[in-house]
C-alpha cells in the first residue's frame, strides 16, 4: 500500500516561474514530512522537511506547505533555475521508518 | 569528508548466489539507513541503525535479508539465495542528530548499488 504519493510523474515550467509540486499522504499518523532532489547516478539530496505541527517551512527558494486536514503537502521553488530540473521525491517518516513517494520530474525551460 | 559511499556500484549475479553489499557513512553520523528502489518507485525502506543496534526492520523485509553494522561505523547488507525480484537499487543513507543538522533526519544518500539478478 503507498502511504505517500506523487500523482504528477512529470512537471515542466518555465526559468523564473514557479514551481509547484504535490504530495499526498495517507496515515495521519506521520510526524515529518522532507523533500529531496535526486539527480541521474546520484542519491536523493535532502531539501527541506517540516513537522507535522507546522503548516510552512521556508528555506531560500523552497518553501514546504502541509494542509493536515487534506493530508496534502506541496514544495514550491521559486524561482525556477535550470539547475532545478531532477527528480523530487516527497517522504513521510512514523519514527524511524521512511515512507517515499513515486517522484515527480521536473524540467526547468531556458 | 567524501559523504557516504557504497561498494559495489553494480553487481550481476545469478539466481540463487548470495551477495553482500557495503556502506561507509559519514564518519561521525551515528545513523544509518538501507533502502531499496525500483524502477518508477521511491525508495523502499528496510532496516535502520543507531550506532551498532539494528532498531527498524521493515516488515516487508525477508529473511533472506540481514544488515549488520558492527562498531557502529560502516554497515553491510547480504542477501541469500537471491532472486530475480531483488533485482534493484539499494541504497544507503546517514544522518546525525545534532545541531548542525538542517532538520530532523536529514538523510545523506550515497549513489547506491544496482543489483541484477539473472
Amino acid at each position: 500500500d503507498q502511504q505517500v504519493k506523487q500523482n504528477s510523474p512529470s512537471l515542466s515550467v518555465q526559468e523564473g516561474r514557479i514551481s509547484i509540486l504535490n504530495c499526498d499522504y495517507t496515515n495521519s499518523m506521520f510526524d515529518y514530512f522532507l523533500w529531496y532532489k535526486k539527480y541521474p547516478a546520484e542519491g536523493p539530496t535532502f531539501l527541506i522537511s517540516i513537522s507535522s505541527i507546522k503548516d510552512k517551512n521556508e528555506d531560500g527558494r523552497f518553501t514546504v506547505f502541509l494542509n493536515k486536514s487534506a493530508k496534502h503537502l506541496s514544495l514550491h521553488i521559486v524561482p525556477s533555475q535550470p539547475g532545478d530540473s531532477a527528480v523530487y521525491f516527497c517522504a513521510a517518516s512514523l519514527g524511524n521508518q521512511f515512507y517515499f513517494g513515486t517522484g515527480t520530474s521536473l524540467t526547468v525551460i531556458p | 569528508d567524501t559523504g557516504v559511499s557504497q561498494d559495489p556500484r553494480h553487481k550481476i549475479t545469478k539466481r540463487g548466489q548470495n551477495v553482500t553489499f557495503r556502506c561507509d557513512p559519514i564518519s561521525e553520523h551515528n545513523r544509518l539507513y538501507w533502502y531499496r528502489q525500483t524502477l518508477g518507485q521511491g525508495p523502499e525502506f528496510l532496516t535502520y541503525f543507531q550506532n551498532e543496534a539494528q532498531l527498524e526492520k521493515s516488515r516487508l523485509l525477508s529473511d533472506r535479508f540481514s544488515a549488520e553494522r558492527p562498531k557502529g561505523s560502516f554497515s553491510t547488507l547480504e542477501i541469500q539465495r537471491t532472486e530475480q525480484g531483488d533485482s534493484a537499487m539499494y541504497l544507503c543513507a546517514s544522518s546525525f542528530t545534532g545541531l548542525r543538522s538542517r532538520g530532523p533526519f536529514e538523510q545523506f544518500f550515497g549513489p547506491g548499488t544496482r543489483l541484477t539478478v539473472l
